[in-house]
């Protein structure tokens, strides 16, 4: 699975959009670009996937570039709830491929009053 | 509310010891994966079953052992424990193998303080 880079860490304002990036310079072109979150020792949460085109679900929206080198994913109006470590993973989808997540740092995302 | 459940919550065992963890995936789901997070490891892939087969192992110790039995729930055992096993203990479970909607949805997960 590609290797993906996040910031450390961001804040945001309460009510604006929290736009994180992730850069994923190796992808292949059968390689999905996933995005959890981690709220304080809770079980991850799936919050969106994409492959090539932008997506958009009840929680978020993910942009993906046109080389895919590249994603953001935008929380549209950050809550104190969206506080958590988000996690941009990279991986294929095909059918003979292992299921695993491959966990990075992730960036932690403090969204403040 | 994932829909996967992990039983117990919280367990505290002295080293040496041998305990066993329990996750019901979500309702149709047939692949079942175990991953744990230490401090300093942060989160990392132990075991994945589908469908009551071993499908992928990653890094899980000898003294660690998992089945997923044929009402699909799994069962992960740890033997032999150390202090650095103390960790949160995470199930995760989808739908399939691969393909679009292959999502994972994690349980509460697992405390496990070996002392």
């Amino acid at each position: 699975d590609a290797k993906t880079t996040q910031p450390t860490s961001m804040d945001c304002a309460e009510g604006r959009a929290a736009n994180l990036p992730c850069n994923h310079s190796t992808i292949s072109g059968n390689e999905y670009v996933y995005w959890y979150r981690q709220i304080h020792s809770q079980g991850p949460q799936y919050i969106i996937h994409g492959l090539k085109n932008n997506e958009t679900n009840e929680m978020a929206s993910l942009i993906i570039t046109e080389d895919r080198k590249s994603s953001t994913l935008i929380l549209p109006h950050a809550t104190l709830r969206d506080t958590a470590v988000y996690y941009c993973i990279v991986r294929d989808n095909y059918g003979g491929s292992q299921g695993n997540l491959i966990f990075g740092k992730g960036t932690k995302l403090s969204v403040k009053p | 509310d994932s829909g996967v459940t992990q039983t117990p919550k919280h367990l505290i065992t002295a080293t040496g010891q041998r305990v066993t963890l329990r996750c019901s995936p979500r309702s149709g789901d047939l692949s079942v994966y175990w991953y744990q997070q230490s401090l300093d490891q942060g989160l990392q892939f132990l075991i994945q079953y589908y469908n009551g087969e071993e499908r992928a192992k990653g890094n899980i110790l000898e003294r660690f052992s998992a089945q997923q039995f044929p009402d699909l729930h799994s069962e992960l055992n740890l033997s032999s424990l150390e202090l650095g096993d103390s960790a949160l203990y995470f199930c995760a479970s989808s739908v399939g193998l691969a393909g679009t909607g292959y999502e994972q949805y994690f349980g509460p997960g697992t405390r496990l303080t070996v002392t």
